[in-house]
């Protein structure tokens, strides 16, 4: 089993409208979370930390559920500029972050 | 300022050369790190260093060779090399505050892409 798991997509968004998705992850205590974007041939750059208490940050939204081992990403008002692959990164307890396969969003004109 | 800097930025070698890839960032962090990424796959981590101290090895073959000459910069040291390493090589950056406790944001260099021949 991965210890970070996500859909890999890819998600087709229209411009404008609103997609969400999940990670997985296997570790219960992990304590730090993020996501990271990565455009084509490009870094991963850091989009947000999750907190427990969700976060926000303009048109993201970010989720913790502990309980279930999960966190979510939403973004609203999707802009062409959006299309990226969005990497759920986790650390392994032990300082060591761990990625996921990435989810691909694609928004489309 | 989360910059982190790599040269070069793009890498053509054959198997029997000898390069090095640096890495600086001047945002007083004390923890640096080696990432492989292939293409459509997650980033990879090679080493960590912690305070000019390599700290973790993920059990990357001796062809590559790490180094932290100070806190600043990260070199990574390529020699007989193999096609299979071919792969985009990603420095990055935290904090370090040491072990336990949240772990830190990375903040990650545009990348080197090495093509092995």
């Amino acid at each position: 089993r991965k210890e970070v798991e996500q859909d890999p997509g890819p998600f087709n968004v229209p411009e404008g409208a609103t997609v969400a998705f999940n990670c997985t992850y296997s570790n219960s205590a992990s304590q730090s979370f993020f996501w990271y974007r990565q455009d084509c041939r490009k870094e991963p750059k850091l989009l947000m930390s999750v907190y427990s208490s969700g976060n926000e940050d303009g048109r993201f939204t970010a989720q913790l559920n502990r309980a279930s081992q999960y966190i979510s990403l939403l973004i609203r008002d999707s802009k062409l500029s959006d299309s990226a692959t969005y990497l759920c990164v986790v650390d392994d307890s032990w300082g060591k972050l761990q990625f996921g396969a990435g989810t691909q969003v694609v928004v489309t004109p | 300022d989360t910059e982190v800097t790599q040269t070069p930025k793009h890498l053509v070698m054959g198997m029997t050369n000898k390069k090095s890839l640096k890495c600086e960032q001047h945002m007083g962090h004390r923890a640096m790190y080696w990432y492989k990424q292939k293409a459509k796959k997650p980033p990879e981590l090679m080493f960590v260093y912690s305070y000019e101290k390599l700290s973790i090895n993920e059990s990357v073959p001796s062809r590559f060779s790490p180094e932290c000459p100070n806190s600043s910069l990260l070199n990574l040291h390529l020699h007989a090399l193999q096609p299979e390493d071919s792969a985009l090589y990603l420095c990055a950056s935290s904090q370090g505050r040491g072990s336990g406790g949240p772990t830190d944001t990375q903040y990650f260099g545009p990348g080197t892409r090495l093509t092995v021949l």
